[in-house]
């Protein structure tokens, strides 16, 4: 059965970088018919879409954060991972990894997450 | 962005209550959207996704509906282990936008 286990540091300092790794075990990240992203909540609200990457290598962003965030994928080791740069207070969250499957008329869901990580951003 | 807006933002109800959960998208998506049930501490669960297509492993219990842009979500028969916070999703168009939650507690 397919498994992501999402890991990383829990503490970074404000205006340093958050690197986050989500190992897929059970399954590929080569799959065509799938694709990975992150998903973060803040404290107490909602969430957000980060980022997502293909098989191909292709990648998506949300521009809110498109700026500071780097996707990438590494198939030797069946991983993908999150940098995020220059982090502030604002981007303490619950990191999540998770696989987009296709449902009906190839629409697009989250379908397997990661248990999530907190990570707290210091000043 | 495609704002999403669910109503009410928290409900309380019984076991064995029918409850809905709605979801407006600032402007048409089609029949994209999915439902997520999230527990604290827990991964996010699909439970609809295409609007009205049930996850395989999810109870009967759960249906959604709705296209353009209002959508709803329906429990019927509320069971202990529903009690939890729900969001919708819509993927019609990058970035993807959630709603903000409605949180189900027990009345």
């Amino acid at each position: 059965q397919l498994q992501l286990q999402d890991s990383g540091p829990g503490l970074v300092k404000a205006s340093e970088t958050l690197s986050l790794t989500c190992t897929v075990s059970g399954g590929s990240i080569s799959s065509v018919n799938y694709y990975w992203g992150w998903i973060r909540q803040p404290p107490g609200k909602g969430l957000e879409w980060i980022a997502s990457i293909f098989y191909s290598g292709d990648t998506l962003y949300n521009p809110s954060l498109k700026s500071r965030v780097t996707i990438s994928g590494d198939t030797s080791k069946n991983q993908f991972s999150l940098n995020l740069t220059s982090v502030t207070a604002a981007d303490t969250a619950v990191y999540y990894c998770a696989r987009a499957a296709v449902g009906r008329f190839g629409a697009r869901y989250f379908d397997l997450w990661g248990r999530g990580t907190l990570v707290a951003v210091s000043s | 962005d495609i704002q999403m807006t669910q109503s009410p933002s928290s409900l309380s109800a019984s076991v064995g209550d029918r409850v809905i959960i709605t979801c407006r998208a600032s402007q048409s998506i089609s029949s994209y959207l999915n439902w997520y049930q999230h527990k604290p501490g827990k991964a996010p669960k699909v439970l609809i996704h295409a609007a009205s297509s049930l996850q395989s492993g999810v109870p009967s219990r759960f249906g959604g509906s709705g296209s353009g842009t209002d959508f709803t979500l329906t429990i019927n028969s509320l069971q202990p282990e529903d009690f939890a916070t729900y969001y919708c999703q819509q993927s019609y168009s990058m970035p993807y936008t959630f709603g903000q939650g409605t949180k189900l507690e027990i009345k």
